[in-house]
């Protein structure tokens, strides 16, 4: 029968060029805002964290950007890789680490 | 250090039997989660350890999942009885003390038929 889940969103950009992952969170009161990675057969990987008080923090090849009127979160990465394929998620630090339902990055070379 | 442990890697039971999962968490940590990922509910925390009590048990889904921490070094996740809807990855993270940095265990799949 059919199976019925979670439809994530799928990214598929070239390699070299640049990715751009959306979310949308709901808990304004979260303290932090966190990106991670997770590979097939893997858990979650940490990539980067934001601050609730900041709206850009930059990494090697990825940046986070924070729009608090919107409630969006969005991850770059600049320069994408084959090995940057992966499932995407954001998740929110306020009293307990909650995660979004993710986004697939297919990465075509 | 080895990173969060997490045992068995694979298990399959009959419904009705009593399952336990092991957590190692990275020495030091003082804060321990344990998920469940299904490709219906996605990544889902079941509960949240802070310095071995528990902080948010919100996420269990009902009286047959309980969980323990005894010590900084050990936690169990047990089902009794489990049930097929039960089928799933359940992962341990652990962070330290004022991190963000959850870090992952490689995850437990249960098969339950």
């Amino acid at each position: 029968g059919e199976s019925v889940g979670l439809h994530l969103p799928t990214l598929s950009v070239q390699e070299g060029d640049n990715s751009i992952i959306n979310c949308a969170y709901s808990n304004s009161a979260s303290d932090y805002f966190i990106w991670y990675k997770q590979e097939s057969g893997k858990g979650p990987q940490f990539i980067i964290d934001i601050r609730s008080n900041m709206d850009k923090r930059q990494g090697q090849r990825v940046t986070v950007l924070l729009n608090k009127t919107v409630k969006h979160l969005s991850l770059q990465i600049a320069a994408t890789q084959p090995g940057d394929s992966a499932v995407y998620f954001c998740a929110e630090w306020g009293n307990k680490l909650v995660f979004g339902a993710g986004t697939i990055l297919r990465v075509k070379s | 250090d080895a990173g969060v442990i997490q045992s068995p890697r694979h298990e399959v039971t009959e419904m009705g039997q009593e399952v336990t999962l092991r957590c190692k968490p990275i020495s030091g940590h003082n804060s321990l989660f344990w998920y469940r990922q299904t490709m219906m509910r996605g990544l889902e925390l079941l509960i949240y350890f802070n310095n071995n009590v528990p902080i948010d048990d919100s996420g269990m889904p009902e009286d047959r999942f309980s969980a323990k921490m005894p010590n900084a070094s050990f936690s169990t996740l047990k089902i009794q009885p489990s049930e097929p809807r039960d089928s799933a990855v359940y992962f341990c993270a652990s962070s330290g003390q004022g991190s963000t940095e959850a870090f992952f265990g490689q995850g437990t799949r249960l098969t339950v038929v």
